[in-house]
């Protein structure tokens, strides 16, 4: 079974609407952190937002947000405001136990994000 | 200003060659990683090290070997390159949560 299920291969969006990526998870660790990475045309990994399982608020990092509901495996990024740089593909990742960073990740197949004017 | 950097960007090889991948890092962090993007897998982890002297095997390891002699370097070693080893590679460190990446590889293997 796949731990990170991105259901979405590619969304387009009318620039300046709000986007909901979805993501699901599956593991059996109680500790784990959640992990959303943006990668442009141009190739990088650029890191997002992260949430761990224990955290008690969702996350926020300027425009992104991680909707993040726990009984049902869910970590869904949203994008407030969407602009045309948003325009890339999205990978939701998952790291398992209290490596403290020490464990690698594990990626879904991400969507492919395009913003309209 | 500290960085992950990999070396080269970009490269062609034959079947059956020997190919090693370089990957820096300024940070300091003792955690390393290298993953392989192909299309429709997303980013798959091949070896990771949680320091020096230690490597371990990821979820795609077969075919490749890593190396760690000092906390900066984290070498990949593809000791036969293969067809199915075309791919961009990613270099990645950290120290506590987030993983910092470098900015791929691109391997060709003809």
């Amino acid at each position: 079974a796949q731990k990170i299920t991105q259901t979405q291969p590619g969304m387009f969006v009318q620039e300046k609407e709000a986007v909901t990526l979805d993501c699901t998870y599956d593991t059996s660790d109680p500790s784990y952190g959640l992990f959303w990475y943006k990668q442009p045309s141009s190739g990088e990994m650029i890191f997002l937002i992260y949430q761990g399982s224990y955290d008690q608020q969702n996350a926020t990092e300027g425009r992104y947000s991680l909707n993040f509901q726990k009984a049902r495996k869910s970590a869904n990024l949203v994008i407030s405001a969407s602009q045309l740089g948003d325009s890339a593909m999205y990978f939701c990742a998952m790291r398992e136990g209290t490596g403290g960073g020490a464990d690698g990740l594990t990626f879904g197949k991400g969507t492919h994000l395009i913003i309209q004017p | 200003d500290a960085e992950i950097t990999q070396s080269p960007r970009h490269k062609i090889t034959e079947t059956g060659r020997q190919v090693t991948l370089a990957c820096h890092q300024t940070w300091n962090h003792n955690n390393m990683f290298w993953y392989r993007q192909d299309l429709g897998h997303g980013l798959r982890l091949i070896h990771y090290s949680y320091g020096v002297q230690d490597t371990n095997k990821g979820e795609v390891s077969d075919g490749y070997s890593v190396s760690r002699s000092n906390t900066e370097d984290l070498p990949l070693t593809l000791e036969s390159a293969a067809s199915s080893q075309t791919s961009v590679y990613f270099c990645a460190s950290s120290e506590g949560d987030e993983q910092f990446f470098g900015p791929g590889t691109r391997l060709t293997v003809l």
